[in-house]
């Protein structure tokens, strides 16, 4: 069975950084495309970015919100994928989920970016 | 950016009725393989999005028969054909056929 737990998500004053990981079960990772999407309170889903499978050459892509800020790796020896963000701002504060594909989502994890 | 548009935003239903909810692109999502990568998300309060249908009509593992997507090229459809209780949440389309992958608005279905 596939599943995907997120964690690190908190509270995080403006500017700041925080990691989320994001530990897959059930597939491996490095052989799937997966990213992250974010809900901001009272909106809707909006895509972050994604890194794609080892054989697609592992790269990288990024929403243009978050580009230069927020970095996608993984580590293969954990099943996990990461999302690095810096210089995090007010507008960054959602519930942010990844994703296996479209097939398979996390259950989130909080990032509140406030003073 | 691909913009996709959804409508209704509110959607009451009576249980056991049908539903029905439109997603619109700014582009045709026809890929160059050929194939429409077009996808349908549930999102039920405090459950992370579910995986309805993708590549406009097929339904993802699991998902019961109720749930069925129609479309071409710009114009799609979610129906559902009989509407349960736990139907109710927050319904999106989403593109990945041109990056960056983009979602609708969401349309939310709330019984009656």
């Amino acid at each position: 069975e596939v599943q995907l737990v997120e964690s690190g998500g908190g509270l995080v004053k403006p500017g700041g950084s925080l990691r989320l990981s994001c530990t897959g079960s059930g597939f491996t990772v490095s052989n799937a495309w997966m990213g992250w999407v974010r809900q901001a309170p009272g909106k809707g889903l909006e895509w972050v970015g994604r890194i794609k499978s080892k054989i697609d050459g592992g790269t990288t892509d990024y929403a243009a919100p978050v580009k230069g800020r927020f970095t996608i790796s993984r580590d293969d020896s954990k099943n996990t994928i990461y999302l690095q963000m810096s210089s995090l701002q007010t507008e960054d504060t959602a519930v942010y989920y990844c994703y296996y594909y479209s097939d398979y989502w996390g259950q989130g994890t909080l990032v509140t970016v406030s003073s | 950016d691909i913009v996709m548009t959804q409508t209704p935003l509110s959607l009451p239903v009576t249980l056991g009725q049908p539903a029905s909810i439109s997603c619109r692109s700014s582009q045709s999502l026809v890929h160059s393989d050929g194939n429409t990568y077009l996808s349908w998300l549930q999102h039920r309060p405090g459950q992370p999005p579910r995986l309805l249908i993708y590549r406009i009509s097929h339904r993802f593992s699991g998902v019961p028969d109720r749930f069925s997507g129609t479309g071409a090229g710009t114009d799609f459809t979610l129906k559902i054909s009989r509407v349960e209780a736990e139907d109710v949440g927050v319904y999106y389309c989403m593109q990945p056929t041109q990056f960056p992958p983009t979602f609708g608005g969401g349309t939310k279905v709330e019984i009656k």
